[in-house]
């Protein structure tokens, strides 16, 4: 059990260039969230997958935020045209999703600066 | 609309004391409360859970204990000691009706001093 893995750790990138991050979940694990945490506050939900299905996508998760996990192992996470608001560190959790073994591990998560 | 709060930004206690960060929720379907740790430039890692059918859950220096009456749960760590200084979440899912993503507080920075 090598845990979530994220990557990259750190991105900066030009307002308005496009970025994509990838989760690595634990292995037998079905379900993979992505939260997005800022300075001073606790992580807030993004979006999830059951396998390779996006379940459920957070209003915070505008047009230009799209993520997908073909396979239904690895996920990615791309922001089109980055604002300085998307400034936040990414974080991408797993679990199995059975009934009794809901909780999430989360992986070190992809701090994100636009300058 | 903040459906999990942490009132308290920073708690400061001295090595070998309880150290005791509180939690309250408003939304009565969450079901399953978590706590979890977090080091500056890392991801939350988890620290204990505790299901709506329970009062309490304990787990080495760890317990965690629910109140559904008054929507409130608490973790306690005793002795407390100054590894455990970091920011402490608290978090709560609807596991029914929302896919069990998480609903986290604003965290509480936890000093424990030597």
């Amino acid at each position: 059990d090598t845990g979530v893995s994220q990557d990259p750790r750190h991105k900066i990138t030009k307002r308005g260039q496009n970025v994509t991050f990838r989760c690595d979940p634990i292995s037998e694990h079905n379900r993979l969230y992505w939260y997005r945490q800022t300075l001073g506050q606790g992580p807030e939900f993004l979006t999830y997958f059951q396998n390779e299905a996006q379940l459920e996508k957070s209003r915070l998760l505008s047009d230009r935020f799209s993520a997908e996990r073909p396979k239904g192992s690895f996920s990615t996470l791309e922001i089109q045209r980055t604002e300085q608001g998307d400034s936040a560190m990414y974080l991408c959790a797993s679990t199995t999703g059975k009934r009794g073994q809901e909780t999430q591990y989360f992986g070190p998560g992809t701090r994100l600066l636009v300058l | 609309d903040q459906q999990v709060k942490q009132n308290s930004p920073s708690l400061s206690v001295q090595e070998g004391r309880i150290s005791i960060l509180n939690c309250d929720y408003t939304n009565s379907m969450f079901d399953y409360f978590l706590w979890y740790k977090k080091y500056p430039a890392e991801g939350p890692t988890f620290l204990i859970s505790i299901s709506s059918i329970k009062d309490k859950n304990e787990d080495g220096r760890f317990t965690v204990f629910l109140n559904k009456s008054a929507k409130h749960l608490s973790l306690h760590i005793v002795p407390s000691q100054p590894g455990d200084s970091a920011v402490y979440f608290c978090a709560a899912s609807a596991r029914e009706t929302s896919g069990s993503r998480l609903t986290f507080g604003e965290g509480t920075q936890l000093t424990v001093n030597p």
